[in-house]
């Protein structure tokens, strides 16, 4: 099983600032790796898929880079309605599927 | 406009069972993977189950292998999840997701609860 990590598990930062989350495998998923976002109450939303490709209707400040075991997903100016919970995800070699813990992105 | 719709969550005993339905709209049922995704109350999205396009393949995590089965019904648009001999660690909103490779179009979830 591919195991995914996440850090920060936290991250605190103001509005209009640069946000850096990351994600790490346990062992090369390629590209096969995908970021979604979750606020409260609400179901994931996609936001990234094939490690850098933007899915449909997500903003450009969302960016995804990376291949192998290192990913990161940045956000270029983060928004209010960008606070939320980040997850990654592995499909390169499943089963079984597997997500990182999440980073909570909040307000600073 | 792609719509997934759970139905079927509730609060069961521990050893007892549930069916979830997940209905689909607005794309080809048919032509897609379809998944199961779970949430723990505050804990983080943990796979299910996946089901190839015609029902011939079947994939579980291991937590969940010879408890739950997942099925469809094409001709209904429809995805199900069977889950039997429940236990307190199961409970979590459940979400059906379309599969590409990724999970491109998610339900908004049922409330799974397993207490006595």
């Amino acid at each position: 099983e591919i195991v995914m990590t996440q850090s920060p598990a936290t991250l605190s930062v103001s509005p209009g600032e640069r946000a850096t989350l990351s994600c790490r495998a346990s062992q090369s998923v390629s590209s096969n790796l995908a970021w979604y976002q979750q606020k409260p109450g609400q179901a994931p939303r996609l936001l990234i898929y094939g490690a850098s490709t933007r899915a449909t209707g997500i903003p450009a400040r969302f960016s995804g880079s990376g291949s192998g075991t290192e990913f990161t997903l940045t956000i270029s100016s983060l928004q209010s309605e960008d606070f939320a919970v980040y997850y990654c995800q592995q499909y390169n070699n499943w089963p079984p599927v597997t997500f990182g813990q999440g980073t909570r992105l909040e307000i600073k | 406009e792609v719509q997934l719709v759970e139905s079927g969550g509730g609060l069961v005993q521990p050893g007892g069972s549930l069916r979830l339905s997940c209905a689909a709209s607005g794309f080809t049922f048919s032509s897609y993977w379809m998944s199961w995704v779970r949430q723990a109350p505050g804990k983080g999205l943990e796979w299910v189950a996946n089901i190839k396009q015609d029902g011939s393949e079947k994939y579980y995590v291991d937590s969940v292998k010879g408890r739950f089965t997942i099925s469809r019904d094409n001709a209904k648009n429809s995805l199900y999840l069977q889950m039997n001999s429940l236990r307190a660690e199961d409970t979590a909103v459940y979400y059906c997701a379309r599969v590409l490779y990724e999970f491109d179009y998610w339900g908004q979830g049922t409330l799974v609860t397993v207490s006595s």
